[in-house]
């Protein structure tokens, strides 16, 4: 048990809709991380937050936003969704993030979600 | 051609082997990491490594920075290592890149 946790482990739903995902970091960790890994594009970094704040972007697209609360926790917002939005999406943390962006230090992974649109 | 490259992209191993997974990517890097995901999905974060070498109970990770690659490495290979071993690299401007993946099969 890495002490990320994500919520829902499953979600259905339908096209053009939009659905929040949600994740609590281990105690102390300050930066979150979000990924999606789909069968055809494999891992990808979509964004992180560090301690309420944006730190380093990727591959996200504009119909999906993210945000950091003051306890820490973080929500991923997809809307419009695609067919091509069904993936499993990971949420991780590490205890800083000044280190370096993504990855500048080791993460601990949430179980993941995932997402099946239909 | 893609960033990052892993090689092989399956492989299947008898129990008692010693493994070698090899990455190789084409870009100044930060940091590289190896990540392992089980069947079920979850995902665990082995390595991180900036240079030299690295060990872990039976996992040894190296790198070559002048090279650019790396290798994983499993001693003593154990049915429980069957994974997917993911490397990933953070390039020196932060874009993140994985590769797409080793499938390790141990048998018993």
């Amino acid at each position: 048990d890495s002490g990320v946790t994500q919520t829902p482990k499953h979600l259905i739903t339908a096209t053009g809709q939009r659905v929040t995902l949600r994740c609590s970091p281990r105690s102390g960790d300050l930066s979150v991380y979000w990924y999606q890994q789909s069968l055809d594009q494999g891992l990808q970094f979509l964004i992180q937050y560090y301690n309420g704040e944006e730190r380093a972007k990727g591959n996200i697209l504009e119909r999906f936003s993210a945000q950091q609360f003051p306890d820490l926790h973080s929500e991923l917002n997809l809307s419009s969704l695609e067919l091509g939005d069904s993936a499993l999406y990971f949420c991780a943390s590490s205890v800083g993030g000044l280190a370096g962006g993504p990855l500048g230090e080791t993460q601990y992974f949430g179980p993941g979600t995932r997402l099946l649109v239909l | 051609k893609n960033e990052v490259e892993q090689s092989p992209q399956n492989l299947t191993a008898q129990e008692g082997e010693f493994i070698t997974i090899n990455c190789s990517y084409s870009v100044g890097i930060s940091a590289l990491h190896w990540l392992q995901q089980h069947p079920g999905g979850g995902i665990v974060s082995l390595f991180m490594l900036s240079s030299g070498k690295k060990k872990h109970g039976r996992l040894i990770a190296t790198i070559n920075i002048q090279e650019k690659h790396s290798s994983l490495h499993i001693t003593a290979s154990h049915p429980r290592d069957s994974a997917v071993y993911i490397c990933a690299v953070l390039g020196s401007n932060y874009k993140l890149t994985f590769g797409k993946g080793t499938l390790l099969t141990v048998n018993p």
